[in-house]
């Protein structure tokens, strides 16, 4: 069965901290995207990858496919950073298969 | 305007009407999909086109969901004797082409759909 699990579901930091956001998916994948949802708002795609590690701003992604985990990381978060980070994996065919979320709040 | 554009923002309808929703991809990307996020769940896969192929229509949830695509472009999503479960966000996706790993789906806003 084709899973995608995020960690953690809720995640509160302060402003300038280094936030880690995890995915794990249970078989292989062709492809595995990162994908930011801001309050009332529409759904941005941060990153799609299938190996190694990208780098936009201050946002950085990274794959593992032997272990199959992925992870997002915001190196000096700030308040607008806060929004709802969604990982899926497209498992071979055109689907993608979405995690949950993890809700991001940076304090100020 | 370049994005993926969707209508309308909201919908309120009432139990047993249909609805259709509509998709405008980004001009020359052959690849559409439509998601839905109920509330307090996450998205999840409903249907993709790929230029002329027969769609994919392997997540709609019910005989009531239906979706075509005039031209290879603009999407319709219709949704018939619409139930309060149909109540969530339905997101439009457009990729450049399917099938190729290295090119990424870029979202619509989204319609927000209430059924009363």
């Amino acid at each position: 069965k084709n899973e995608v699990e995020q960690s953690p579901q809720n995640l509160t930091a302060q402003e300038g901290e280094f936030i880690t956001i995890n995915c794990s998916y249970s078989v292989g994948i062709s492809a595995l995207h990162w994908l930011q949802q801001h309050p009332g708002g529409g759904i941005v795609s941060l990153f799609m990858l299938s190996s190694g590690k990208k780098k936009h701003g201050r946002l950085i992604a990274t794959i593992n496919i032997q272990e199959k985990h992925s992870s997002l990381h915001i190196t000096a978060s700030h308040p607008r950073d806060s929004a709802v980070y969604i990982c899926a994996a497209r498992f071979g065919n055109e689907k993608l298969t979405f995690g949950t979320g993890t809700r991001l709040t940076i304090i100020p | 305007g370049a994005g993926v554009s969707q209508s309308p923002s909201n919908k309120v309808t009432e139990k047993g009407k249909d609805v259709e929703l509509r998709c405008d991809p980004i001009s020359g990307h052959t690849a559409l999909y439509w998601y839905r996020q109920s509330l307090g769940q996450g998205l999840e896969f409903l249907i993709y086109f790929q230029g002329n192929s027969a769609p994919d229509k392997s997540g709609l949830p019910s005989d009531r969901f239906s979706a075509e695509r005039t031209g290879g472009s603009v999407s319709t999503l219709t949704i018939q004797r619409t139930q309060q479960e149909d109540s969530a966000v339905y997101l439009c996706a457009s990729r450049f082409r399917a099938g190729i790993a290295d090119n990424e789906q870029f979202f619509g806003p989204g319609t927000r759909l209430t059924v009363l």
